[in-house]
């Protein structure tokens, strides 16, 4: 099956700083690989995902960067608030997503 | 849009109880249905995932069972449960462009 690894698996920033956290994977054939956010005590929301036909996609703050001859791809934060302050969960897989084990990002006004 | 239902939202369960967790989905039709359970502070483990009625593939050995009774309709299950089953049990389903959203989940204790 997939295997997904992600690091950091904590990290802390300065506000107004940028964030970046980076998984790899194994599966050579996955097509499809979102970010989640999770605050405490909730479920996951997707921010951002990125389809293997596409390089790189942005949405105001967040950006994800993927490269498939190296399988990896990354979440870019710039401009990180304290709301911006959560575990991030990469994903990847065909049928089913697999996650890697997050990343503590702490904000530090 | 895709709107995910989860319930109970919690429930604390001695240990050789059985469970129920059930899952409807709105918004959209024939979606891929997944089960997945986070223990405290940990990552996201597949237990189980389902692309039509009545198939149902197992990611974990374990003594839980999913069934999809319907459609939109995804329910988890055991018949004894463990002091190891506790946790936040998210359903999650695929919406347009086979995008997955998860429900509001379900926290776990068993005592």
């Amino acid at each position: 099956g997939e295997n997904v690894e992600q690091h950091p698996s904590t990290l802390s920033v300065q506000e107004g700083d940028s964030a970046v956290i980076k998984c790899t994977y194994s599966d050579s054939a996955s097509n499809y690989f979102p970010w989640y956010k999770q605050e405490l005590g909730k479920r996951p929301q997707l921010i951002i995902d990125i389809r293997s036909n596409v390089g790189e996609k942005k949405d105001q703050r967040i950006a994800v960067t993927l490269n498939k001859t190296a399988k990896h791809f990354s979440l870019h934060i710039t401009e990180t608030q304290p709301e911006d302050s959560a575990v991030y969960f990469c994903g990847t897989g065909r049928r089913a997503l697999t996650f890697g084990s997050g990343t503590r990002l702490q904000v530090q006004p | 849009s895709q709107t995910i239902h989860q319930w109970p939202a919690t429930l604390v369960q001695p240990v050789g109880s059985p469970l129920s967790l059930e899952c409807t989905v709105e918004g959209t039709s024939n979606p891929n249905l997944y089960w997945y359970r986070q223990a405290a502070g940990r990552g996201l483990q597949l237990l189980f995932y389902s692309v039509g009625i009545g198939q149902i593939s197992s990611e974990v050995p374990q003594n839980l069972s999913a069934s999809r009774p319907q459609d939109r309709q995804f329910i988890l299950s055991s018949k004894k449960l463990l002091l190891s089953d506790s946790g936040f049990y998210l359903c999650a389903g695929t919406g347009s462009g086979n995008t997955i959203y998860f429900g509001e989940g379900s926290w776990l204790t068993v005592v």
